[in-house]
């Protein structure tokens, strides 16, 4: 069963456009994350959020930033795309403080001409 | 380097095979997590192990905090298991975030 929602499946843009990617969670959590999904498959962590804090993985580039109005919303804009952001963006929610159990949603494929 | 290692890279079975999927991490860790993705699926949790042995169904999850090390166990294969298994771990602080490996890929063919 679905609980983490992330709207568009997929999105096509040219060079230099923005972009921003929703993700909903109902599951109560107070922690988002966002992941990026390269073509050889590799997930690596961009973002960590929750009330209090925002943590940043410092290898994110600053056209990248995460946009929150409440506990269950994070969102993800891209102030100017480029081509190496092809990829697919995930949205994940847990509790806070770590140890604790992550739920994924589908996941959103950026691509980037 | 790399802080989660996953082994093999990629494995076919006979339907029917057993395999076993290694997981080693260089860090001390809090927890981890197995997940299944099929190629353009979403990634589903398997397993979230910290510690000891879980299982459910065919898939049998051990890990071993103190060792650094979780296994993911699949007996009885079938077709339907095809796809790539990711290992996560959560080393604490605050961010919670998840460190993944690079994954297994698991064809398996009648």
């Amino acid at each position: 069963e679905t609980a983490v929602f992330q709207t568009p499946n997929y999105h096509v843009t040219q060079v230099g456009n923005e972009v921003s990617f929703n993700c909903k969670q109902t599951l109560g959590h107070d922690t988002m994350y966002w992941y990026k999904q390269d073509s050889k498959k590799l997930l690596k962590i961009m973002f960590s959020y929750n009330n209090k804090q925002l943590i940043v993985n410092e290898t994110v580039p600053r056209r990248f930033s995460p946009q929150s109005s409440d506990k269950a919303h994070l969102n993800l804009r891209i102030k100017s795309v480029e081509p190496e952001d092809s990829a697919v963006y995930l949205c994940a929610s847990s509790w806070t403080g770590g140890a604790y159990e992550q739920y994924f949603g589908p996941g959103t494929r950026l691509t980037v001409l | 380097g790399q802080q989660v290692q996953q082994s093999p890279t990629s494995l076919v079975l006979q339907e029917g095979e057993n395999a076993e999927l290694q997981c080693n991490f260089s860090t001390s860790l809090n927890s981890m997590q197995w997940f299944y993705q099929r190629p353009g699926g979403s990634l589903i949790s398997v397993f979230y192990n910290p510690s000891g042995t879980k299982q459910s169904g065919r898939l049998t999850s051990t890990t071993v905090i103190k060792e650094r090390r979780s296994s993911l166990h699949i007996s009885s294969s079938q077709i339907t298991d095809s796809g790539t298994y990711l290992c996560a771990m959560d080393t604490g602080g605050l961010s919670g975030k998840l460190t993944f490996g690079e994954g297994t890929q698991v064809t398996v063919i009648s």
